[in-house]
C-alpha cells in the first residue's frame, strides 16, 4: 500500500473488555513497531518486530498486552482485561533497514478510550 | 526517566521569522537523532534527522544542531509559515538498542501569519 494503515481509527470499549488493534505496514517493509501516545506525552516504545527474529517486548507495559505479526506483514496489538489508564492513541510504523537509518514511518494511530 | 526531554511545551512565531525548537537528552549511548512533525488525526511523518558524527544537517528551511557535549539539540525552521503549525517530537535512538526511538513529550508550534 502507499503507506502504513490502522484499524480502527477509533475505539472505545469499556473497562475489563479486550480489544485488537490492527496494522498494515507498508509492503515490503521488514520492521514493524508499536508505540503508543498518551495524554500530554510523547510516545512510548511499545514492541518491536523484525523480520523472523524474536520480537523486541521490552515496552510493553503489562502482561495485558501482547503482540503478534502474521507472515511478517500485518500485526494485531491485543490489550485484555482493559483498564482506564490504557487510554492512548496507538500508533504503528514500519521501516526498511537500509532505506535510511531509522527512518519510521507512521500510521495514523487507532485512539482507544476505555470508559 | 525521561531519556529524551524538549522543555517548552509550546511556542508560538511570526510568519517569515525563525522558530527554534529544542531537545535535550541524558543518555551518552544516542547516536542517531530525529524530528517528527505531527499534525492532528494524523500520524507523525519524518522530518529530518542528525548522526552524532556530525553537528549539523540542513534541508530547505530546517536544520537541526547537535551540540553532543552539551547533549543538546535543536530544530531551526526559516522561514516559518503558517503550514509549519503542528506538534513536533525529538526522538533519538542508539543502535546498541535496536531500532527503537525513544521520544520526547513534543512542542507544539503555533506560526502566526
Amino acid at each position: 500500500g502507499a503507506g502504513v494503515s490502522q484499524s480502527p481509527s477509533n475505539k472505545v470499549t469499556e473497562k475489563g473488555k479486550d480489544v485488537e488493534l490492527r496494522c498494515d505496514p507498508i509492503s515490503g517493509h521488514t520492521a514493524l513497531y508499536w508505540y503508543r501516545q498518551s495524554l500530554g506525552q510523547g510516545l512510548e516504545f511499545l514492541i518491536y518486530f523484525q523480520g523472523n527474529s524474536a520480537p523486541d517486548k521490552s515496552g510493553l507495559p503489562s502482561d495485558r498486552f501482547s503482540a503478534e505479526r502474521t507472515g511478517g506483514s500485518v500485526s494485531t496489538l491485543t490489550i485484555q482485561r482493559t483498564q482506564q489508564e490504557d487510554s492512548a492513541v496507538y500508533l504503528c510504523a514500519s521501516s526498511q533497514p537500509g532505506q535510511g537509518y531509522n527512518e519510521q514511518f507512521f500510521g495514523p494511530g487507532t485512539r482507544l478510550t476505555v470508559l | 526517566d525521561q531519556q529524551v526531554k524538549q522543555n517548552s511545551p509550546s511556542l508560538s512565531v511570526q510568519e517569515g521569522r525563525i522558530s527554534i525548537l529544542n531537545c535535550d537528552y541524558t543518555n551518552s549511548m544516542f547516536d542517531y537523532f530525529l524530528w517528527y512533525k505531527k499534525y492532528p488525526a494524523e500520524g507523525p511523518t519524518f522530518l529530518i534527522s542528525i548522526s552524532s558524527i556530525k553537528d549539523k544537517n540542513e534541508d530547505g528551511r530546517f536544520t537541526v544542531f547537535l551540540n553532543k557535549s552539551a547533549k543538546h539539540l535543536s530544530l531551526h525552521i526559516v522561514p516559518s509559515q503558517p503550514g509549519d503549525s503542528a506538534v513536533y517530537f525529538c526522538a533519538a535512538s542508539a543502535w546498541v538498542y535496536g531500532n527503537k526511538l525513544v521520544f520526547g513529550a513534543g512542542t507544539i508550534l503555533r506560526v502566526k501569519s
